[in-house]
C-alpha cells in the first residue's frame, strides 16, 4: 500500500515564526502535492513538484514555499506565518504515466496548523 | 475563481436512502472527473472516479451521472449507510503529466441511523 507520512498532526505556531511541514511517501512517485483544506473552499493547490528539485506554483501560493531535495520527500515552509495561514495542510502524491492508479493522488493524514 | 462548483455544503440522509451530490465545471478541457471520500481525521481518498467518453459508471452502492453537454456530474450513494458519513469532494483535471486536480468546496454527508 502507498503510505504518505506528514511529521505533525498538529502544530501550533507563533506569528512571524518559519514553519516547516515536512511529507514523505515510500512509493518513489515523481509527483507531490501541498493542499490547504478549508471549511467553505475545499483542497486548494499551493504548490507542486513533479521531480526532484522541480516545483511549480499553485493556485494559492503566497506566504509559501516548498523544497523537494529528495525523490521522497517535499516540505512546505511558510516563512513568516500569519494567522490567515491557519489550516489543516494535506500532502499528497500520484504515480507515473503508464502505472495502473496514475490517475489517483495518495493522501497523507494532514498537519492542522494553528497559527497564533 | 472556483472551476468546480459543488452542492449541496451538507447533506443529511436516512440509513437506506439515496444520497446525491451534484457538481458543475466550466473547463471543457477537463477530460477526468474524480471523486474523493474524506473521514474525519484522514486524508481524502479516491472512491470513484469517470471519463467523459461514458454517461455513467457504477461500483457497487456508487454511482457517478456525467452529462457532458450540460458540464455537470454527479455522485450517487445507493442505500446509504452510517459509514458512509463523510466529506466528500468532486475534482476534474486535465489529463497531463501532472495530474493536476481542482476540487470543489466538499459536501458533509451524515447518515442518520
Amino acid at each position: 500500500d502507498v503510505k504518505v507520512t506528514q511529521s505533525s498532526r498538529y502544530l501550533v505556531k507563533r506569528t512571524g515564526e518559519k514553519v516547516f511541514l515536512e511529507c514523505v511517501q515510500d512509493m518513489d512517485h515523481e509527483n507531490m502535492f501541498w493542499y490547504r483544506q478549508d471549511p467553505g473552499l475545499g483542497l486548494r493547490l499551493i504548490y507542486f513538484s513533479y521531480d526532484v528539485k522541480m516545483k511549480e506554483k499553485g493556485d494559492i501560493p503566497e506566504g509559501y514555499s516548498v523544497s523537494r531535495e529528495k525523490k521522497e520527500r517535499f516540505s512546505l515552509i511558510l516563512e513568516s506565518a500569519s494567522t490567515n495561514q491557519t489550516s489543516m495542510y494535506l500532502c499528497a502524491s500520484n504515480p507515473p504515466p503508464g502505472t495502473s492508479s496514475y490517475n489517483e493522488q495518495f493522501f497523507g493524514p494532514g498537519t492542522r496548523l494553528t497559527v497564533l | 475563481q472556483q472551476q468546480v462548483k459543488q452542492s449541496p455544503q451538507s447533506l443529511i440522509v436516512q440509513k437506506g436512502g439515496i444520497s446525491i451530490i451534484n457538481c458543475a465545471y466550466e473547463n471543457t478541457a477537463f477530460d477526468y472527473f474524480p471523486w474523493y471520500q474524506q473521514f474525519p481525521g484522514k486524508g481524502p481518498a479516491l472512491l470513484i472516479a469517470i471519463r467523459p467518453d461514458v454517461s455513467e459508471k457504477k461500483e457497487g452502492r456508487f454511482t457517478i451521472s456525467f452529462n457532458k453537454s450540460a458540464k455537470q456530474f454527479s455522485l450517487h450513494i445507493m442505500d446509504s449507510q452510517p459509514g458512509d458519513s463523510a466529506t466528500y469532494f468532486c475534482a476534474a483535471s486535465i489529463n497531463t503529466g501532472f495530474q493536476k486536480l481542482v476540487f470543489g468546496t466538499g459536501t458533509r454527508l451524515l447518515v442518520s441511523p
